[in-house]
């Protein structure tokens, strides 16, 4: 069974643009989170969709937004982008809502760099 | 402000002794906890997982054990194993699962 995979795996941005990154979940899998890592704030969760609907949000500004298509692909979109949204970049999947409440299983991440 | 803190940064262990990492919460309402572990370049693997209604939970090597008056748990792997190298994060849930908030990890490295 194919894992969770993220596009792309690397990107270079600068200031000020903005930014869609991809993951594609297991098969059969209906949620997908997003989570930030960075060195100062660690990991933390920006936001779950489950059925096409953003089923809760962490603590991000709106520059954050996501959205999941009928396959259960989410995107996630970075508008004006600012040098700390430099990060690791984390989707999860897993088979139903409240992702880590049931086993969620991790993609390898987007590492963004915001110059 | 950090609601989910390891204090640990690094701990290091000979194989097959006990590891044990530590996990303190300040939020009196977090009701479900759990620990991944994450190798570099891959993203993190859960482990196990405990809820707020039981103090110890197991699952093969690796036991969590949760003290809700001193708002700490742990995580303890018995016998530890080289494989087990990696860095390992503590997670914290709100009721209603509206926010999950991680720990900043401790890197394990288990000595041969």
């Amino acid at each position: 069974k194919a894992g969770v995979t993220q596009t792309p795996r690397y990107l270079i941005k600068t200031r000020g643009q903005q930014v869609t990154l991809s993951c594609s979940p297991i098969s059969g899998h209906r949620s997908v989170s997003w989570y930030q890592q960075t060195p100062g704030q660690g990991l933390q969760f920006l936001f779950e969709y489950f059925s096409e609907t953003q089923r809760n949000k962490g603590n991000f500004p709106g520059r954050f937004s996501g959205r999941q298509f009928s396959n259960s692909r989410s995107e996630m979109n970075v508008s004006t982008l600012e040098l700390g949204d430099s990060a690791l970049y984390l989707c999860a999947s897993s088979l139903v809502a409240g992702g880590w409440y049931n086993e969620q299983f991790f993609g390898p991440g987007t590492r963004l760099t915001v110059l | 402000d950090q609601q989910v803190k390891q204090n640990s940064p690094s701990l290091s262990v000979q194989e097959g002794r006990i590891s044990i990492l530590n996990c303190d919460y300040t939020n009196s309402m977090f009701d479900y906890f759990l620990w991944y572990k994450k190798y570099p370049a891959e993203g993190p693997t859960f482990l196990i997982s405990i809820s707020s209604i039981k103090d110890k939970n197991e699952d093969g090597r690796f036991t969590v054990f949760l003290n809700k008056s001193a708002k700490h748990l742990s995580l303890h792997i018995v016998p530890s194993q080289p494989g087990d190298s990696a860095v390992y994060f503590c997670a914290a849930s709100d009721t209603g699962a509206n926010n999950l908030f991680f720990g900043t990890g401790t890197r394990l490295t288990v000595i041969p």
